[in-house]
């Protein structure tokens, strides 16, 4: 099975709203990044976080990482139509190999 | 700086024929990496280079997959023959290595392959 799997598979919400997605791994792994890929489009990095970081922020993205439960979440506050997208979690297992989830697809509606 | 670069941006292809996937990585970056996009098995990572030698190519499907990088600033990924079932998106990804992890990846806008 995959290294990372993102959690829903797909989600949708209203303008405004809060959007939450999770994604969980099975080793151990050096950082955690999380990517955006607009339809037919290349992916898109949006935030890194390293295993000795708890949460990390930018603009109105909110990453978590808990290695003890071998997940992390990705929060996106305020949504817009914009922010609709697939989003993936990948991870870095030192250097031995990257691995990207499957995504979750996100729909925000206007 | 253009990002990274990836030629052609569609290619439609006879099954048997070979193909030639190319990508100009960005300047000054030291990792390239080629992954293949289908919907039935998501982002698959291919292969990637530090310093233009290649590091792992266990992803590689078989050997029909071949991929090159004569220089800091061109890498091909080579199909020969070529099958339908390796119609998908192919993405090239450039990063700047830092010890022994991965660091962010820039990504090209992909090739979209067509094999009939």
């Amino acid at each position: 099975s995959q290294q990372g799997e993102e959690d829903p598979q797909a989600l949708s919400i209203q303008e405004g709203e809060n959007a939450t997605m999770n994604c969980s791994y099975k080793t151990s792994i050096n950082n955690l990044q999380w990517y955006r890929q607009n339809s037919g489009r290349g992916l898109v990095h949006l935030i890194l976080i390293r295993s000795n970081e708890r949460e990390k922020h930018s603009g109105r993205l909110r990453v978590t990482l808990d290695t003890s439960k071998k997940s992390s979440s990705l929060l996106i506050t305020a949504s817009r139509a914009a922010d609709t997208a697939s989003y993936f979690c990948a991870t870095d297992n030192y250097g031995q190999n990257f691995v990207f989830g499957p995504g979750t697809r996100l729909s925000v509606l206007p | 700086d253009a990002g990274v670069i990836q030629s052609p941006r569609h290619e439609v292809t006879e099954m048997g024929q070979e193909v030639t996937l190319r990508c100009k990585p960005i300047s000054g970056h030291n990792s390239l990496f080629w992954y293949r996009q289908t919907m039935m098995r998501g982002l698959e990572l291919l292969i990637y280079f530090n310093n233009n030698v290649p590091i792992d190519d266990s992803g590689m499907p078989e050997d029909r997959f071949s991929a090159k990088m004569p220089n800091a600033s061109f890498s091909t990924l080579k199909i020969q023959p070529s099958e339908p079932r390796d119609s998908a998106v192919y993405f090239c990804a450039s990063s700047l290595l830092g010890g022994s992890s991965y660091n962010e990846q820039f990504f090209g806008p992909g090739t979209r392959l067509t094999v009939l």
